[in-house]
C-alpha cells in the first residue's frame, strides 16, 4: 500500500515548468513527503522531501498543501534529461519506503 | 564522496544456480536497503538491515533468498537455486539512521535467470 495516488504518465515541453501531482489524503501528522525519479536503466534517486513548508533545493521545489492531503512536485525548467519516472512516497519513523508506480515524465523537444 | 556500489552489473546464470549479489553502502551508513525491480514495474522492498541486523525480513519472497551485511558495511544478497521469475534489477540502498532519512540507491544489478 504505497499510500500515494499519482498519475501514470505526464508530458511537458522543454523549457517548461513540471507540475507532478500527488494525492495523499490518509496522511498522519509526522509524516513526510519523500519525492525520488527514476532515469531509465538507473537506480532512483533523491529529489526533496518536506513534511509541512514547501522546500526549495537546486533540483525542484515541493509545495505541500496546507491540510497536507496533496503535493506538487515543480521542476521549473524541465530538460530533456529530466525524462523519468518520478515517485512520491510516504514515510514515517521505521517505516519502509514504499515505491508506487509513480508519474512517468516525457520532456518533449 | 563515494555513492552506493553494486556489483556484478549484470549477472546472467541458469535455473537452479546460487547467485551471490554485493552492495557497498556509502561509508558511515548504519541503515542498508534491498529492493527488487521487476521490468516495467515499481520497486519492491525485500530487507533492511540497521547495523548487521535486519529487523524487518518482511519482503523476502521465499527462503531461497537470504541476505547478511557484515562489519556494519558490505552486504550480499544470496538467491539460491535461481528460477526464471527472479530475474530483476536488485537495487542496494543505504541511509545514514534509517527511519526516515534519505535513501540513496545503487545503479543496480540486472540479474537474468535462462
Amino acid at each position: 500500500d504505497a499510500k500515494t495516488t499519482q498519475p501514470p504518465s505526464m508530458d511537458c515541453a522543454e523549457g517548461r515548468a513540471a507540475n507532478l501531482p500527488c494525492n495523499h489524503s490518509t496522511i498522519s501528522g509526522n509524516e513526510y513527503v519523500y519525492w525520488y525519479r527514476q532515469i531509465h536503466s538507473q537506480g532512483p534517486q533523491y529529489i526533496i522531501h518536506g513534511l509541512k513548508n514547501n522546500e526549495t533545493n537546486e533540483m525542484a521545489s515541493l509545495i505541500i498543501t496546507e491540510d497536507r492531503k496533496s503535493s506538487t512536485l515543480i521542476l521549473p525548467h524541465a530538460t530533456l534529461r529530466d525524462t523519468a519516472v518520478y515517485y512520491c512516497i510516504i514515510v514515517n519513523y521505521g517505516q519502509n519506503f514504499v515505491f508506487g508506480p509513480g508519474t512517468r515524465l516525457s520532456v518533449l523537444p | 564522496g563515494a555513492g552506493v556500489s553494486q556489483s556484478p552489473s549484470n549477472k546472467v546464470t541458469e535455473k537452479g544456480k546460487d547467485v551471490e549479489l554485493r552492495c557497498d553502502p556509502i561509508s558511515g551508513h548504519t541503515a542498508l536497503y534491498w529492493y527488487r525491480q521487476s521490468l516495467g514495474q515499481g520497486l519492491e522492498f525485500l530487507i533492511y538491515f540497521q547495523g548487521n541486523s535486519a529487523p524487518d525480513k518482511s519482503g523476502l519472497p521465499s527462503d531461497r533468498f537470504s541476505a547478511e551485511r557484515t562489519g556494519g558495511s558490505v552486504s550480499t544478497l544470496t538467491i539460491q537455486r535461481t528460477q526464471q521469475e527472479d530475474s530483476a534489477v536488485y537495487l542496494c540502498a543505504s541511509s545514514l539512521l534509517g527511519g526516515r532519512d534519505t535513501q540513496y540507491f545503487g545503479p543496480g544489478t540486472r540479474l537474468t535467470v535462462l
